[in-house]
């Protein structure tokens, strides 16, 4: 069974610009969240999707934002980058149910460097 | 809010040594842990979990047990090999499918 896939794995964007990062969850996995990893912040939610909706939220600003297709996969977008956007952003897909005990699988992360 | 504590390393162990590695959390309710660990350059992986109190999640030699108590759990491995060495994420998951990490944990191990 293949894992979660991101694409593209490595990516330099300049100051002002935006940016597109895709996931492809395991098959069979409807949820889709995302993380951001800096050295900084450490590991933060940004949000995640479950049927094409957005179910939670975390704490960033209205310049990341996400979405999700009929086939579960997702993608995540940054406008107006900044350099603090530099980051490792990972891509994490579970089963339907939101149980807290739920599996979530992450994939290998898209590292996104703003220059 | 939901939180989880973890030491802070680098923990340097020379191989066949044994692991501790704290790990403590605040939550409203009772929630799942887990802990994760991370290879340079790679996204994360799942190393083991628990769902309730007094559960013990294993896999590869490690072990966690959750400790309601003491609001803890803790990674232990009798015998660390350099194979090891990586980053280990202490997590949490009270609601839906959101994870509340550590701050991450580097465990270096030496021949």
């Amino acid at each position: 069974k293949a894992g979660v896939t991101q694409t593209p794995r490595y990516l330099i964007k300049t100051r002002g610009q935006q940016v597109t990062l895709s996931c492809s969850p395991i098959s069979g996995h409807r949820s889709v969240s995302w993380y951001q990893q800096t050295p900084g912040q450490g590991l933060q939610f940004l949000f995640e999707y479950f049927s094409e909706t957005q179910r939670n939220k975390g704490n960033f600003p209205g310049r990341f934002s996400g979405r999700q297709f009929s086939n579960s996969r997702s993608e995540m977008n940054v406008s107006t980058l900044e350099l603090g956007d530099s980051a490792l952003y990972l891509c994490a897909s579970s089963l339907e149910t939101d149980r807290p005990g739920n599996t979530i699988y992450f994939g290998e992360g898209s590292w996104l460097t703003v220059v | 809010g939901d939180s989880v504590t973890q030491m802070e390393g680098p923990v340097t162990l020379s191989e066949e040594a044994f692991l501790t590695i704290n790990c403590t959390y605040t939550a409203t309710g009772y929630p799942s842990l887990f802990w994760y660990v991370q290879y340079p350059g790679e996204g994360l992986q799942l190393l083991l979990k628990a769902t309730k109190a007094d559960d013990k999640g294993s896999n590869k030699g490690f072990e966690a047990t959750y400790r309601k108590e003491t609001t803890s759990f803790h990674l232990e491995k009798g015998s660390v090999q350099v194979s090891d060495s990586a980053v280990y994420f202490c997590a949490q998951n009270n609601a839906g499918n959101m994870l509340t990490f550590g701050g991450g944990t580097r465990l270096m191990v030496k021949p």
